[in-house]
């Protein structure tokens, strides 16, 4: 299995608070990716990381921001979360010679009240 | 806009049956299709892939059949086991772009 780890993996937070999501992995993979999972959606992309500090958004990114300054850390925040943003998250990471395969976290799983 | 669509949100198989589940697209520039198997409370797992320039992949139990010309992908799983029982997502890209998945389909295998 791919290293990849997901911090919280669980958390519920109230409406207009901002909430972090980290991503962490061990392979040295060049790009990292943000999803949401939702019923009737499957998987959406939220942003993604083609290199450390090197970041676009993806087809659902309104309301969330990323960091990466590290090549083993992607950060999701949202700034104000709402309740539309209750979801769970996945992170996934793809090697620069197959980026076509993804690697997948666990996921977190966000309640916001 | 659904570029990639699952239109069997279920299906169930007897157990040592076929299970065939199917995608379609829309975006005749996709140049590659995965499938991804997941399983509750984890994160998706690749299971089987297949280039534009085939029309067939087989690994062990599953297959992967590409029709372009319909723009139709399916997968095979034959015979089917309890634990084959998961969400199978379909996903397509384009020259190394970014996946665009579909909605899954929740497979059940019955004993």
């Amino acid at each position: 299995d791919a290293g990849i780890t997901q911090s919280p993996r669980h958390k519920v937070t109230e409406t207009g608070t901002p909430v972090t999501l980290r991503c962490h992995q061990t392979e040295n993979h060049r790009y990292m990716y943000w999803y949401r999972q939702d019923p009737g959606h499957g998987l959406r992309l939220i942003h993604y990381s083609y290199g450390v500090k090197d970041t676009d958004k993806g087809e659902v990114s309104d309301g969330y921001s990323v960091s990466r300054s590290k090549t083993e850390d992607f950060l999701l925040t949202l700034e104000s979360a709402t309740s539309s943003q209750t979801s769970v998250y996945f992170c996934a990471i793809s090697d620069l010679a197959d980026t076509d395969t993804q690697y997948f976290g666990p996921g977190t799983r966000l309640t916001v009240l | 806009d659904q570029q990639v669509k699952q239109n069997s949100p279920s299906l169930s198989v007897q157990e040592g049956r076929i299970s065939i589940l199917n995608c379609d697209y829309t975006n005749s520039m996709f140049d590659y299709f995965l499938w991804y198997k997941k399983y509750p409370a984890e994160g998706p797992t690749f299971l089987i892939s297949i280039s534009s320039i085939k029309d067939k992949n087989e690994d062990g139990r599953f297959t992967v059949f590409l029709n372009k010309s319909a723009k139709h992908l399916s997968l095979h799983i034959v015979p089917s086991q309890p634990g084959d029982s998961a969400v199978y997502f379909c996903a397509a890209s384009q020259l190394n772009e970014k996946l665009t998945f579909g909605t899954g389909t929740r497979l059940t295998i019955i004993p």
